[in-house]
């Protein structure tokens, strides 16, 4: 099943850095896509960003784009979420999450799913 | 663009059954995942692709799908069942991951 760990939440100010950790034991992460999905205070779960397993292909959502990057060191099990410009809307916790991959089947749908799903780490941008 | 959308809240009585409904275009051909969260806790699996449960998740809970709508259905719900639940797809075409608005789920 495995293990998810994140780390390096805090209060930063607009416009500001922040970078999140998020360390992987008991499951295979060098072949495991990640995302990071994040929630705001009383709200719902909202995509942040997806890393292929090998790092070659990224993707974020258009509110982060260009300000947020995502990054892995499959030698240290660790997936990153640099956060840079900073804005009060990014208040949220956020959650490292594994993609399992597609299946497919023979009704010709397809299925995926996150999981494991790490505690979530606050990250609380006010001036 | 691709979207899904959930009821807001439900509820249900005790040891009854409630459904709950999430919408959307990519539930054609891609079988929605359920999670469940608490308040304060991560979200938790509870049933994916056809209708598959994760170990340790009870078999009250099962999932569906028809057309464009898919459903988790808690039969006989319990005090602890209440809680948040999201359903989760993706748009094939793009790889876009799309969550639903989320429905709060009330035990009486």
């Amino acid at each position: 099943q495995g293990r998810l760990v994140e780390s390096g939440g805090g209060v930063v100010r607009p416009g500001t850095s922040l970078r999140l950790s998020c360390v992987a034991s008991g499951l295979t992460f060098s072949s495991s896509g990640m995302h990071w999905v994040r929630q705001a205070p009383g709200k719902g779960l909202e995509w942040v960003a997806i890393l292929w397993f090998d790092g070659s292909t990224e993707d974020y959502a258009d509110s982060v784009k260009g300000r947020f990057t995502v990054s892995r060191d499959n030698s240290k099990n660790t997936l990153y979420l640099h956060m840079s410009s900073l804005r009060v809307e990014d208040t949220a916790v956020y959650y490292c999450a594994r993609d399992t991959g597609y299946y497919y089947d023979s009704a010709g749908y397809s299925y995926n799913w996150f999981d494991p799903w790490g505690q979530g780490s606050l990250v609380t941008v006010s001036s | 663009s691709s979207e899904l959308t959930q009821d807001p809240a439900v509820s249900v009585a005790l040891g009854q059954t409630v459904r709950i409904t999430c919408q959307g275009d990519t539930l054609r051909s891609f079988y929605a995942a359920w999670y469940q969260q608490k308040p304060g806790q991560a979200p938790v699996l509870v049933t994916y692709g056809k209708n598959n449960r994760p170990s340790g998740i009870p078999d009250r809970f099962s999932g569906s799908t028809s057309g464009n709508t898919a459903s988790l259905t808690i039969t006989g719900a319990q005090a602890e069942d209440e809680a948040d639940y999201y359903c989760y797809s993706r748009d094939t075409t793009n790889n876009h991951v799309l969550f639903g608005g989320g429905t709060k789920v009330t035990v009486l």
